[in-house]
């Protein structure tokens, strides 16, 4: 069974769209996250929420939704997408929302979207 | 705020041969430090980590890294590169004290092993 499963694998649509990207883990973890990795690989956070509570919300435009309807999903919704929002995005989870969490984080294997 | 700095972009190297991976940071505050690898088409997977304790600190398949607080650096080292350590290697700090467990991450380097 996959640590942390994200849906879909990929997913391609045109500007002004609304889009969802969904992902789950089964790790019993308390935190998950979202990161934008863009086309030179940089990876950068968006959203962290712990035990369904938002603690990270970084200068994320408010097209981006983040939804954690339990601890062991959080969805984002992306609202009249633009060009510049194509990239790779990863969910992940950590056991802790804290640093010395000794097992860092499970990724996903990222969801690749291409807007044109 | 931190940043993290790689200092290569790409390092390309032979099969047995040894490789050393560079990542700087800068912070006003003190810093957890991590290596994550990225292989192609999947997600990210820890490789080691430095929290507290010996400055050397030593990971899985075969990589360590050594904690520098004088010079801010975390580099990465392997004696011996497989073919299948051709990836992506990502240095990454974390705020001891902030809450929310964020990363920041550095730009990565690309690490191709020819035979």
């Amino acid at each position: 069974d996959t640590a942390v499963s994200q849906t879909p694998k990929y997913l391609v649509t045109q500007m002004g769209n609304d889009k969802s990207i969904k992902c789950e883990q089964n790790l019993g973890h308390d935190t998950m996250y979202w990161y934008k990795q863009d086309s030179k690989k940089f990876l950068k956070i968006m959203f962290s929420y712990n035990n369904k509570e938002l603690i990270i919300n970084e200068t994320v435009p408010n097209r981006f939704s983040p939804k954690s309807p339990d601890k062991a999903h959080l969805n984002l919704h992306i609202n009249s997408l633009e060009l510049g929002d194509s990239a790779v995005y990863f969910c992940a989870s950590s056991l802790f929302n804290h640093p010395r969490d000794s097992y860092g984080y499970t990724f996903g294997s990222g969801t690749r979207l291409t807007v044109v | 705020a931190q940043s993290v700095t790689q200092l290569d972009s790409q390092v390309p190297v032979f099969e047995e041969a040894p490789v050393e991976l560079r990542c700087n940071y800068s912070s006003s505050v003190s810093v957890y430090l991590f290596w994550y690898v990225q292989y192609p088409n999947q997600g990210l997977q820890l490789l080691l980590k430095y929290l507290s304790g010996s400055t050397l600190v030593k990971g899985i398949n075969g990589f360590e890294a050594e904690f520098n607080k004088s010079q801010t650096s975390f580099h990465l080292r392997k004696p011996s590169v497989h073919i299948s350590d051709t990836a992506e290697y990502f240095c990454a700090v974390s705020d001891q004290r902030a809450a929310g467990n964020k990363l920041t991450f550095g730009g990565g380097t690309r690490v191709l092993v020819k035979p």
